[in-house]
C-alpha cells in the first residue's frame, strides 16, 4: 500500500540554524500537505502543495513539491523557539484517504 | 475563528466496553474524518466520510468501528469492544468543500483502555 517515509525522525538545531524535513512518497501524488503538532496539541495545517515543482513560502518556511510529485520539504530558515513541535507531510492520492509521514520533531536549543 | 470540537477531552474505558466518541466539525465543511495517533507516533488515518455514507476507510476501521453523523452538527466515532490496543488520541476532522485533503483537526480525545 502507499506509504509516506519522513527523515529525520528527530532534529536538534541552536536557535538560528536552519532546519530542513525531507517526505518521500513510495506512490505519485496528487497533493500533499505540511502539518504541525506541538506537543501535546493537535495537526494545524500549514500549506497545500498540488503542482510538480511547487515551490511556496510562508515568513522563514520554505516548502517544495518534487517534480515527479513524490518528494516534498520543508525548511525553516533561522529558526526559533517558537518553532519547536513535530513537523508532518501528509499524502493523497487524488481519493479521501491522507497517509501521514511519521513526522519530525525539531528541538530547539535557546 | 470556526474550530473542530470534540468531547470527551479524555475518556478511561474497560476493556470490552462500548465507547463513542463525539465532534462537532466546522459547520459549512462536507468532509469528516477520523484519525488515531498513539502516543509519540504518526497520526493514523481511520476514515473518511462524505454526503452521509464513508467514503473510504483503512484497514485499521474494522468491524469494531462505526461512524455516525446523527444530526446536522455532530459527528461520532463508536467503538463496540474495546480493547488495550485502542488506548490513543483520537483526532476528529473535517474539510472545505474545495479542498478535501486541507484537514482541520479537534483537540483530540485521549482514550485509555484499563
Amino acid at each position: 500500500g502507499q506509504q509516506v517515509m519522513q527523515i529525520p525522525q528527530y532534529q536538534h538545531v541552536q536557535e538560528g540554524e536552519d532546519f530542513t524535513t525531507y517526505c518521500n512518497s513510495s506512490t505519485t501524488l496528487s497533493n500533499i500537505q505540511w502539518y504541525k503538532q506541538r506537543p501535546g496539541g493537535h495537526p494545524v495545517f500549514l500549506i497545500q502543495l498540488v503542482k510538480s515543482g511547487e515551490v511556496k513560502k510562508q515568513k522563514r518556511l520554505t516548502f517544495q513539491f518534487g517534480e515527479a510529485k513524490k518528494n516534498s520539504s520543508l525548511h525553516i530558515t533561522a529558526t526559533q523557539t517558537t518553532d519547536v513541535g513535530t513537523y508532518f507531510c501528509a499524502g493523497s492520492t487524488g481519493g479521501f484517504k491522507t497517509i501521514f509521514g511519521a513526522g519530525t520533531r525539531l528541538f530547539v536549543k535557546a | 475563528e470556526p474550530e473542530v470540537t470534540q468531547t470527551p477531552s479524555h475518556q478511561v474505558t474497560q476493556m470490552g466496553q462500548e465507547v463513542i466518541l463525539r465532534c462537532v466539525p466546522i459547520s459549512n465543511h462536507l468532509y469528516f474524518y477520523w484519525y488515531r495517533q498513539i502516543l509519540g507516533q504518526k497520526v493514523e488515518f481511520l476514515v473518511s466520510f462524505y454526503n452521509n455514507e464513508i467514503s473510504e476507510k483503512s484497514e485499521i476501521f474494522d468491524d469494531q468501528f462505526s461512524v455516525e453523523r446523527p444530526d446536522g452538527s455532530n459527528f461520532t466515532l463508536k467503538i463496540r469492544s474495546t480493547k488495550l490496543e485502542d488506548s490513543a488520541m483520537y483526532f476528529c476532522a473535517s474539510s472545505p468543500m474545495i479542498a478535501k485533503n486541507i484537514q482541520y483537526f479537534g483537540a483530540g480525545t485521549r482514550l485509555s483502555v484499563l
